[in-house]
């Protein structure tokens, strides 16, 4: 079965610092999609990033980066040097390869609450 | 840059009522969902669409909730008979492409409040 655990549920840091956002999965299938997902305190859900199972290297854009692994199936995200308006909350995603015209439903965390504090 | 678009932003209903939330995908997508979420908690798949048929649905989606793509743009929510439980956020998502890698693009969410 999916799943996408996502242990710590708020984090506070002062802007400036580094801070790094866990996100651990457990999946059955070979090819699969992991996803962060931010959403501000306005509501919307703000797509950051797509790796898929195929692909472990490591990204960055920015102040933003991610660490895959799949030896410990965890997806993390770190943001250096962080902002006032990083502050959100961040979601971790799933989603499954099914191929032949099924659809991919994502498969979210409990999300993260991030406050960055000036 | 193309967007989702969803109407209204916020719908207050009483409980019992029938409530109908629209969304239009992104113009070229195929592969249509609705999520939800509860005040507070995690973002829970609904329901799967593609060619004019409900594709994959959750526990969620009991016989209360329908789907339909009654043109080629929106994509409807239709709720039968609203509970209190059924507040929350609606998002409804649009992707382009199948099984291999794709994005789901999402909309600003509808906010239904059941009194």
């Amino acid at each position: 079965a999916q799943k996408v655990t996502q242990a710590q549920t708020e984090i506070s840091v002062v802007e400036k610092e580094d801070v790094t956002l866990d996100c651990v999965y457990e999946t059955r299938d070979t090819t699969y999609y992991l996803f962060w997902y931010k959403q501000p305190p306005s509501g919307e859900l703000v797509f950051l990033i797509r790796r898929n199972s195929f692909d472990e290297q490591n990204e960055i854009s920015g102040r933003y980066s991610w660490n895959f692994q799949k030896s410990t199936s965890s997806f993390n995200f770190t943001i250096t040097a962080s902002q006032v308006v990083d502050s959100a909350v961040y979601f971790c995603a799933l989603s499954e390869a099914n191929y032949g015209g099924a659809t991919n439903k994502l498969i979210f965390g409990t999300g993260t609450l991030l406050a960055v504090q000036p | 840059e193309p967007e989702v678009t969803q109407t209204p932003s916020h719908q207050v209903t009483q409980m019992g009522q029938e409530v109908i939330l629209r969304c239009v995908p992104i113009s070229n997508h195929l592969y249509f969902y609705w999520y939800r979420q509860i005040l507070g908690q995690k973002v829970e798949f609904l329901v799967s669409f593609y060619n004019n048929e409900i594709s994959e649905k959750s526990e969620i989606f009991d016989d209360q909730f329908s789907v339909e793509r009654p043109d080629g743009s929106n994509f409807t929510l239709k709720i039968r008979s609203t509970k209190l439980e059924d507040s929350a956020m609606y998002f409804c998502a649009s992707s382009e492409e199948e099984g291999g890698s794709y994005e789901q693009y999402f909309g600003p969410g509808t906010r239904l409040t059941v009194t």
